[in-house]
């Protein structure tokens, strides 16, 4: 089955500390993506990529790293300068840029 | 400043009758719109989508209207299902972007 994969499903953080968010897909989409969604907010676009080892801010970039050494593969790393890091990740893919994206199943990130 | 807005944030609708999720946009460079739908804790899934040089895009019980002039469209759903509670998204794209709207939660009601 073709799709996009994201784990772990659930991300504690303590304080200070780096964590790394997955997402694999086995679509042969040339373009990633990494978005934020806060409760009452719009998705959020963190880091794109058009292309294998190639990426862009979004609009938040700020406090997160990215990838893009495989064209399957897009992680997001979380880094403590991220001050407000608690929120629900999603990762898409679309066949090339802006074209209908297609989303994984996301990844909730809390802080301890 | 919000290109794409949806300012419902919530709907309720009785089982069986129409939905109606309303977007508004102000960019007039945007040539392609879609909807998703979210389930909590999931993914968005891919919906429906229109270009900007059609009116209307219709799919099963899906019709998606979109009214340039007004720069705004619409998602209805006929009839409404139990399933179909969730939250929808709009979205919109030009030649470097999307941009998605923050959401409506449609409740269908028993």
């Amino acid at each position: 089955d073709g799709g996009i994969t994201q784990s772990p499903k659930y991300l504690f953080r303590k304080e200070g500390q780096n964590v790394t968010l997955s997402c694999e897909q086995n679509l042969n989409h040339d373009a990633m993506y990494w978005y934020r969604q806060d409760p009452g907010q719009g998705l959020r676009l963190i880091y794109y990529s058009q292309i294998v080892n190639d990426f862009q801010k979004g609009d938040i970039a700020e406090g997160y790293s990215v990838s893009r050494e495989k064209k399957e593969s897009f992680p997001l790393t979380v880094t403590s300068a991220q001050k407000n890091p608690t929120a629900f990740y999603l990762c898409a893919s679309s066949r090339s840029w802006a074209e209908t994206q297609y989303f994984g199943p996301g990844t909730r990130l809390l802080v301890l | 400043d919000q290109q794409v807005k949806q300012n419902s944030p919530s709907l309720s609708v009785q089982e069986g009758r129409i939905s109606i999720l309303n977007c508004d946009y102000t960019n007039s460079m945007f040539d392609y719109f879609l909807w998703y739908k979210k389930y909590p804790a999931e993914g968005p899934t891919f919906l429906i989508s229109i270009s900007s040089i059609k009116d209307k895009n219709e799919d099963g019980r899906f019709t998606v209207f979109l009214n340039k002039s007004a720069k705004h469209l619409s998602l209805h759903i006929v009839p409404s299902q139990p399933g179909d509670s969730a939250v929808y998204f709009c979205a919109a794209s030009e030649d470097d972007k999307i941009i998605f709207g923050k959401g409506t939660r449609l409740h269908i009601l028993p």
